[in-house]
């Protein structure tokens, strides 16, 4: 059974640095093909993708947020973590991670998400 | 907005059938990448509804299909009920980005 949950403060200031950590169990991010990936969602408005570390340590990124972000995964601990600099209010959102299959490049398991606000 | 385009909206009454489209670029849809949809029910995480363009998850009902075409891709549920209200997002890879895509997500009303 594969689960994921997020983690991570609730508010966090602008200009701040957010890092949020993805716990999973039910597979490893050894295994050929697989991969994690990190998904906001603001308020009211769509799903948008942030990055991606496939197990073989390839990292992606959203062209947009590249400047501001870094994944990284740590097999041994069954975690993924983001980091975002620079934190803005427009970064409010629930953050989502999810498991991607070997074979496939859909997003089959997700975590029920965290939301985090950007506030002074 | 996204790099896949959805209509914002769809209804139907129960019982009908709706169809919700998907329109990529010849650099994600259209190159040939899968195309994956989600159901989002209100406060919940997006549900794995389709994979592979057409294929669903164990669990999911028939009523569920998946199709592609060119550089769209189309979800079609039959029999609408009232629990399939719901937002819906289609997803592929895009291999200009070199990522992750996503639509802009529909939202389903049940009439």
């Amino acid at each position: 059974q594969i689960t994921l949950k997020e983690s991570g403060p609730t508010l966090v200031k602008p200009t701040q640095t957010l890092t949020l950590t993805c716990t999973f169990s039910g597979f490893s991010l050894s295994t050929d093909g697989v991969g994690v990936a990190w998904i906001r969602q603001p308020p009211g408005k769509p799903l948008e993708w942030l990055a991606l570390v496939y197990w073989d340590d390839d990292k992606r990124y959203s062209p947009s947020l590249r400047s501001r972000l870094t994944i990284t995964g740590d097999t041994s601990k069954n975690q993924v973590v983001l980091t975002m600099t620079n934190m803005d209010p427009a970064d409010s959102a629930t953050y989502f991670c999810a498991h991607k299959p070997h074979g496939t490049s859909c997003l089959f398991y997700w975590g029920p998400g965290t939301l985090v606000t950007v506030s002074s | 907005q996204s790099v896949l385009t959805q209509p914002p909206s769809v209804s139907g009454a129960p019982g009908q059938k709706v169809t919700i489209s998907c329109t990529g670029s010849s650099s994600n849809i259209g190159a040939l990448y899968d195309v994956h949809w989600y159901q989002q029910l209100p406060g919940t995480a997006p549900k794995l509804l389709i994979h592979g363009n057409s294929n669903r998850p164990s669990g999911v009902p028939d009523r569920f299909s998946g199709s592609m075409s060119g550089t769209s891709a189309s979800l079609a549920i039959t029999g609408l009920q009232s629990e399939d209200e719901a937002d819906y997002y289609c997803q592929s890879y895009d291999n200009s980005l070199r990522g992750v895509v996503f639509g802009g997500g529909t939202k389903l009303t049940v009439l």
